[in-house]
C-alpha cells in the first residue's frame, strides 16, 4: 500500500520568504507524483506533477518539485512566497499506470504574513 | 481539463438517514472516483466508480454504506447511507479524463455534510 508523509502541518512565512515543504512516499512501483493546492474558499487544483523525465519539475505560480528516487522524496519549492500563496498543500501519489486514486498526505497548512 | 459541479453543495442531516450526493462533469471521462475529507484531516480515498459495473471501493469503505452508481462517463452519484455523526466530512468527487500515465485527476467543489 501507498502512505505519504508531508513533514509540516503548519508554516508560517514572511512575504519574499523562501519556501520548502519536505514530502515523502512509500511504495514499492513506480509512481506519479503531484502537488496539489487548496486555496481558502476555492477548489484542489494542481500545482505540479511529475511522471516521467527531468526531475526537476515547474509548475504554476512559480513552484518547483524536485523528485529524488533515492529518498523517495518530492518536495515542494517557492524561492520568495506571497501573501497569495495562503493556502493548504497537498502531496499526493498514484501508481505509474495512472488508473489508480490518489493517496494523500495530510497537507500543509500555509500562512504568509504581509 | 474538466469542471465539476456537485449537489448538494452542503446538507445537515439527522442520524440514521442517507443523503445521495451527485457529481455532474462537462465532458466524458474515464475514471470517477469519491474522496472523503473528514475535520481536519487529508483526503481520503473511498472508491473508484466504474461505469456500468460495481464501484471498487478502499479498504475499510463497504458498499452497504456507501454505494455508488455511474450510469455513464459523465455522471456519478454516492449516496451515504445510515448516516451517523462520524460520517460528517467533506464528499469531494474528482475525474481523470483519459487514464494515461501521469495524468491528473480534477477536483470537484465538494459537499459538505453535517450529521447531527
Amino acid at each position: 500500500a501507498q502512505s505519504v508523509s508531508q513533514h509540516n502541518h503548519h508554516v508560517i512565512l514572511s512575504e519574499a520568504a523562501s519556501l520548502e515543504l519536505g514530502c515523502n512516499y512509500s511504495y514499492g512501483g513506480t509512481v506519479n507524483l503531484f502537488w496539489y493546492v487548496q486555496y481558502p474558499g476555492q477548489h484542489l487544483q494542481l500545482l505540479l506533477k511529475y511522471f516521467s523525465g527531468d526531475p526537476l519539475v515547474k509548475g504554476i505560480k512559480g513552484f518547483e518539485a524536485e523528485f529524488i528516487k533515492s529518498k523517495f522524496s518530492f518536495n515542494l519549492r517557492k524561492p520568495s512566497v506571497q501573501w497569495s500563496d495562503t493556502a493548504e498543500y497537498f502531496c499526493a501519489v498514484n501508481d505509474r499506470g495512472g488508473a489508480d486514486g490518489l493517496t494523500f498526505g495530510k497537507g500543509t497548512h500555509l500562512i504568509i504574513q504581509p | 481539463s474538466a469542471v465539476i459541479s456537485q449537489k448538494p453543495s452542503r446538507d445537515i442531516c439527522q442520524r440514521g438517514t442517507s443523503l445521495t450526493i451527485q457529481c455532474q462533469v462537462d465532458s466524458q471521462v474515464t475514471m470517477m472516483f469519491w474522496y472523503r475529507q473528514q475535520p481536519g484531516q487529508s483526503l481520503t480515498l473511498i472508491a473508484t466508480a466504474n461505469q456500468g459495473s460495481e464501484a471498487t471501493y478502499e479498504s475499510g469503505f463497504v458498499i452497504d454504506k456507501f454505494p455508488i452508481s455511474r450510469p455513464n462517463l459523465t455522471f456519478s452519484t454516492l449516496t451515504v447511507s445510515n448516516m451517523s455523526p462520524e460520517d460528517s466530512s467533506i464528499y469531494l468527487c474528482s475525474v481523470e479524463a483519459r487514464r494515461q500515465p501521469g495524468d491528473e485527476q480534477f477536483f470537484g467543489p465538494g459537499t459538505r455534510l453535517t450529521v447531527l
